[in-house]
């Protein structure tokens, strides 16, 4: 059965920073490019990153572009998802998932950026 | 970045009804386009991918169709359990975009 367990959110102040991980089994995980989308409380879904395979290769949208890094550890079936200089508007459940159409989801993991 | 364009963003409906939600990519997608729909509270569910095939489990009332730039998901006989948040999304290139959400609502 295919699994993926976030964790790493919480609360954190203006500025701060959090790193995100994201626990994979039930498939081959270095396979798979994976992904970070997310979702604001009450907003809509909004695509975040992606690393490819090997990890040589990583997207990012424009809201999140050089403040988000991505990364994964194929050997420990993991992805990560370290972000600094957090604003209030980076407050949301931030979902792990693979697919090339993003066929499978975590549940999610809340990240609250306030003071 | 690619975008896509969703109307409605909200609609109301009656079980029996039968719906139509559009996405307009702003250049060609292929047909590399996937719907989703999201209950509250709940992860989304892929409902339909490659713009018109539908997910193994998924009802037959649902159905895709289009192609390039121009995308309609429709529920031929809505049930109790369609009301949710539907969105499109492209994975053509990267980032991937989603639409903005149509809420259907009784």
């Amino acid at each position: 059965e295919v699994q993926l367990v976030e964790s790493g959110g919480g609360l954190v102040q203006p500025g701060g920073s959090l790193r995100l991980s994201c626990s994979a089994s039930g498939f081959i995980f270095s396979t798979y490019t994976m992904h970070w989308v997310r979702q604001a409380p009450g907003k809509g879904l909004e695509y975040v990153s992606a690393i490819n395979s090997n990890g040589g290769s990583t997207y990012y949208a424009d809201s999140v572009r050089g403040r988000f890094t991505i990364s994964r550890d194929n050997s420990k079936s993991t992805l990560f998802l370290q972000m600094s200089s957090l604003r209030g508007e980076d407050t949301a459940v931030y979902y792990c998932a693979f697919g090339a159409s993003i066929d499978y989801w975590g549940q999610g993991t809340l990240v609250t950026v306030s003071s | 970045d690619l975008q896509m364009t969703q109307s409605p963003s909200a609609m109301s409906a009656s079980v029996g009804d039968r719906v139509t939600i559009t996405c307009r990519a702003s250049q060609d997608i292929s047909n590399y386009l996937a719907w989703f729909q999201q209950e509250p509270g709940k992860v989304p569910k892929r409902l339909i991918y490659a713009a018109s095939t539908l997910q193994s489990g998924v009802p037959s009332r649902f159905s895709g169709s289009g192609s390039g730039t121009e995308f309609t998901l429709t529920i031929s006989s809505l049930q109790p359990e369609d009301f949710a948040t539907y969105y499109c999304l492209q994975h053509y290139s990267y980032p991937y975009t989603f639409g903005q959400g149509t809420k259907l609502e009784i």
